[in-house]
């Protein structure tokens, strides 16, 4: 049973650019949901993804947009980058939207510089 | 919106020693989970906990949802504890808001 997993685990990036990191949710999971960890905080929700939509968001600007597939994995997509996008991204899935459990993957840790 | 504490922020233990770890949320929830999030980073799930009692080995939970409080508890505590332990709750916006966190620190 296969489950969360990240791409790619690390990734340093310099102001300005753009980075599109990818999660494919464990088996027989639907949603995936997107959280940045900054150090020594705990996770703040970005957005949801079900059905290839966007439903839920957190208070993120709109330079983090994502994607997801019909094969349910998703993409975090983050535009012109700032020092204080430097955190832990990390990717949860699971099934529906309803309250269930969510599992997250081992993250992407990006360094802006 | 909805606050989530938990306390204590900082523990050291010496193995084999039992502790509590508490999560106080400000508004009714629908889902509750614990997490330990070890030193690289990953989150591994312990429990789904909205209501009742669950155990797993040495780790048990308790949510008492009308009074708005989970409790974790660890026995028998192992230097592999050692982590950061987050509550998180399920809003009604449907996704998860993390508590403050719990640092623990376990000594041989």
């Amino acid at each position: 049973d296969a489950g969360v997993t990240q791409s790619p685990t690390h990734l340093i990036k310099t102001r300005g650019q753009q980075v599109t990191l990818r999660c494919s949710p464990k088996s027989g999971h639907d949603t995936v949901s997107w959280y940045q960890q900054a150090l020594g905080q705990g996770p703040q929700f970005i957005f949801q993804y079900y059905e290839e939509e966007e439903r839920q968001r957190g208070n993120f600007p709109d330079r983090f947009s994502g994607h997801q597939f019909p094969n349910y994995s998703s993409e975090l997509n983050v535009n012109a980058l700032l020092l204080g996008d430097s955190a832990l991204y990390l990717c949860a899935s699971s099934l529906g939207q309803g309250a269930l459990a969510q599992y997250f993957g081992p993250g992407t840790r990006l360094t802006v510089l | 919106g909805i606050q989530v504490e938990q306390s204590p922020p900082d523990l050291i233990l010496q193995e084999g020693a039992n502790s509590t770890l508490r999560c106080n949320f400000s508004d009714s929830v629908n889902n509750l989970q614990w997490f330990h999030q070890n030193p690289w980073g990953q989150l591994i799930n312990l429990f789904y906990i909205p209501s009742g009692t669950k155990q797993n080995g040495r780790l048990s939970a308790t949510t008492v949802a009308t009074e708005r409080y989970s409790l974790l508890y660890i026995s028998s505590s192992q230097t592999t504890d050692s982590g950061v332990y987050f509550c998180a709750v399920l809003t009604g916006a449907n996704n998860l808001f993390f508590g403050t966190g719990t640092r623990l620190t376990v000594i041989p």
